[in-house]
């Protein structure tokens, strides 16, 4: 089973800055087989990223995702407020399909 | 548009079994996997299968083999996960989810909270 750990835990921005979320996984993603989903609280996961890089529909182009192999990084240019959500990285190169614990990002 | 609805929420005694639907709208029910996503309350995301509607194949994480069953019904485009043997930590928020043939998940529906508690 392929493990995920995402880092920071929490991180703790402004609206305006620069957000750099990280996924390590314990071994190699097959064909950079990995999404990025945000959750805000109380609401059901969305599809940010997938294939590591690409866009989901309707997703504003501040929201990128770049990695292969074992890391992975999801950046978000210029938070806006409704960006302030948990964010998780998830494996589907591999079953069983994985996700890491998430990363939550709070307004500093 | 696309979309899931899953039945309502459920509350359960351990050692019994729960059954969850989900019914799709808005797509081509048999040209997309249907996966089941639990979330137990405050923590992550846990995978635990997909099944594939137009063939009725199923995967299950090997941590719910012998306890999840996935089904469909073509006829009235929904698919049901059934976890029986219920213990107190299959309390949480089950989600059904659609995919492609790469099993990222694109359409989500708001979930089922199932409770289990004597």
């Amino acid at each position: 089973e392929i493990v995920l750990t995402q880092s920071p835990g929490t991180l703790s921005l402004s609206p305006g800055e620069r957000a750099t979320l990280s996924c390590r996984a314990s071994q190699s993603v097959s064909s950079s087989n990995l999404a990025w989903y945000q959750q805000i609280p109380g609401q059901a996961p969305r599809l940010l990223i997938y294939g590591a890089s690409s866009r989901a529909t309707g997703i504003p182009d501040r929201f990128s995702g770049s990695g292969s192999g074992t890391d992975f990084t999801l950046t978000i240019s210029r938070l806006e407020p409704e960006d302030f959500a948990v964010y998780y990285c998830q494996q589907y190169g591999s079953s069983p399909y994985t996700f890491g614990q998430g990363t939550k990002l709070e307004i500093k | 548009q696309v979309q899931l609805v899953q039945s309502g929420a459920e509350v359960k005694k351990p050692g019994a079994s729960v059954k969850v639907s989900c019914k799709a709208s808005g797509y081509i029910f048999t040209g997309y996997y249907i996966h089941w996503v639990r979330q137990a309350p405050g923590q992550g995301l846990e995978w635990m299968g997909w099944i594939n509607p137009n063939s009725g194949d199923t995967s299950y994480a090997q941590k719910f083999q012998g306890r999840v069953t996935m089904t469909r019904d073509m006829s009235i485009t929904t698919a049901y996960m059934e976890l029986s043997s219920l213990r107190s930590d299959d309390t949480a928020m089950y989600y059904c989810a659609r995919s492609g043939y790469f099993y990222y998940m694109d359409v989500w529906d708001k979930g089922t909270t199932v409770t289990v508690s004597s």
